[in-house]
């Protein structure tokens, strides 16, 4: 069984650039959460996606971050204009999302975006 | 908002020896989870917590919850080599919209270093 999966594992940007970062679920499971680790912090929240549909964004920036899980294909990630401080690890979460239930989320590997 | 605190966030063992990681959180919730990540790599799930009073062992390793208190304990046992890592708890929130299905606040970690 394939677990979550995360490509790439690393990215390096320049300022102003573009970064798209992807995301494959567990197969099966429909609820997809991005967070962010910066250098020797935990992880915070940025978004929880089920299919088609933004849940909760709480955690994003109001601008240059988007995040989407279309019908068909991996859940992504987009930082638009790059700057340094977007540099961290990226981690993409799934879970099957069972109501009242426990949420137990199963991370991949995450993306660790460099920009320069 | 939430609040997850974790110490210590340094932990320095020499094999064999006992020690407790502690796990603050500021407001209900009966769901807590542990993971351990190693450098660069993703987290792994330990132990997930359910209710109040809830204990589970894996190992060297015991986790409990008191929910009454906002705490939850990792235990370490007889530590080995093999221990060493970044632990972090996580608590279950309740997204914004009120969905059926939960955002993890995290600890920023314990570091633990068992040293021979």
């Amino acid at each position: 069984n394939a677990g979550v999966m995360q490509n790439p594992r690393h990215l390096v940007r320049r300022r102003g650039q573009e970064a798209r970062l992807r995301c494959s679920p567990v197969k099966g499971h429909s609820h997809v959460y991005w967070y962010r680790q910066l250098p020797e912090e935990g992880l915070k929240f940025m978004v929880y996606l089920q299919k088609e549909n933004i849940i909760d964004e709480s955690g994003m920036p109001k601008e240059r971050f988007s995040a989407e899980f279309p019908k068909e294909g991996p859940s992504i990630l987009r930082i638009q204009q790059v700057v340094r401080g977007d540099s961290a690890a990226y981690f993409c979460a799934s879970s099957l999302g069972l109501f009242r239930s426990y949420n137990e989320q199963f991370f991949g590997p995450g993306t660790r975006l460099t920009v320069l | 908002e939430l609040k997850v605190e974790q110490n210590p966030l340094f932990l320095s063992m020499q094999e064999g020896k006992n020690y407790t990681i502690y796990c603050n959180y500021s407001t209900t919730s009966d769901r807590l989870y542990w993971y351990r990540q190693d450098p660069g790599k993703s987290l792994e799930s330990l132990f997930v917590l359910l209710s109040n009073g809830a204990v589970k062992q894996e190992g060297r390793l015991m986790a409990s919850l008191d929910t009454k208190a906002r705490l939850s304990t990792l235990h370490i046992t007889a530590a080995v080599h093999d221990l060493s890592a970044t632990y972090f708890c996580a608590v279950d929130s309740p997204s914004n919209s009120g969905g059926s299905n939960y955002k993890l606040t995290f600890g920023k970690g314990t570091l633990l270093t068992v040293n021979p």
